[in-house]
């Protein structure tokens, strides 16, 4: 049972344009989300969160929407850079739970130039 | 250096043989986790373990057993490795004092890129 899903197993943006990934979630109970980044042959390095309470959370380039009618989350990344290619997890928890992150199976990003 | 370590790095092992990856952290977090990454599946949660006296099973332990050494130290037991365990695994950390609530922010190590033959 995939408590949160990232339908899209890969994306191709070009440079300078926005990237979009989105995420998907079935647990009511969720209400912490994350979005990691991974390189090849690295582990995966946090890159921006939002609480529940939020609707939308920016760092820089990076911004996350919440939608919880919908259960659904998507981080924009404006404007994309070649850095930015990678493989993209979302991650979901409970704060009043287990205390533990779901994941999300990933998104490979590739930017072209 | 790095604040997360896994050792070994790479590792091929063959079917029934017992082996053990470990994990080291200089971030001083009271937190730590194994999981494992396959193609596809994301990242399942193996076990945790949120102090020393402290051991949780995630989604997928059957077949594997792990250690608390001290404070700093996590290592994931595969007490006979069998080809299904390949997958790459990761150990991570967080300190539940950090933000003042339940989750916080997890780190990373490198990763340990495991093959059972």
């Amino acid at each position: 049972d995939q408590q949160v899903k990232q339908n899209s197993p890969s994306l191709s943006v070009q440079e300078g344009r926005i990237s979009i990934l989105n995420c998907d979630y079935t647990n009511s109970m969720f209400d912490y989300f994350l979005w990691y980044k991974k390189y090849p042959a690295e582990g995966p390095t946090f890159l921006i969160s939002i609480s529940s309470i939020k609707d939308k959370n920016e760092d820089g380039r990076f911004t996350v929407f919440l939608n919880k009618s919908a259960k659904h989350l998507s981080l924009h990344i404006v404007p994309s850079q070649p850095g930015d290619s990678a493989v993209y997890f979302c991650a979901a928890s409970a704060r009043r739970g287990a205390q533990k992150l779901v994941f999300g199976q990933g998104t490979r990003l590739t930017i072209n130039p | 250096d790095a604040d997360v370590t896994q050792t070994p790095r790479n590792r091929i092992t063959k079917t029934g043989k017992r082996i053990m990856l470990e994990c080291s952290q200089t971030k001083g977090h009271d937190r730590m986790y194994w999981y494992r990454q396959d193609p596809g599946l994301g990242l399942q949660l193996i076990y945790y373990s949120f102090d020393v006296k402290d051991i949780n099973k995630g989604e997928i332990s059957d077949g594997y057993s792990v250690s608390r050494q001290a404070q700093a130290k996590f290592s994931l037991s595969l007490e006979s490795a069998i080809p299904n365990q390949t997958a790459l695994y990761f150990c991570a950390t967080s300190d539940s004092g950090a933000s003042g609530g339940a989750v916080d922010t997890q780190y990373f190590g490198p990763g340990t890129r495991l093959t059972v033959l």
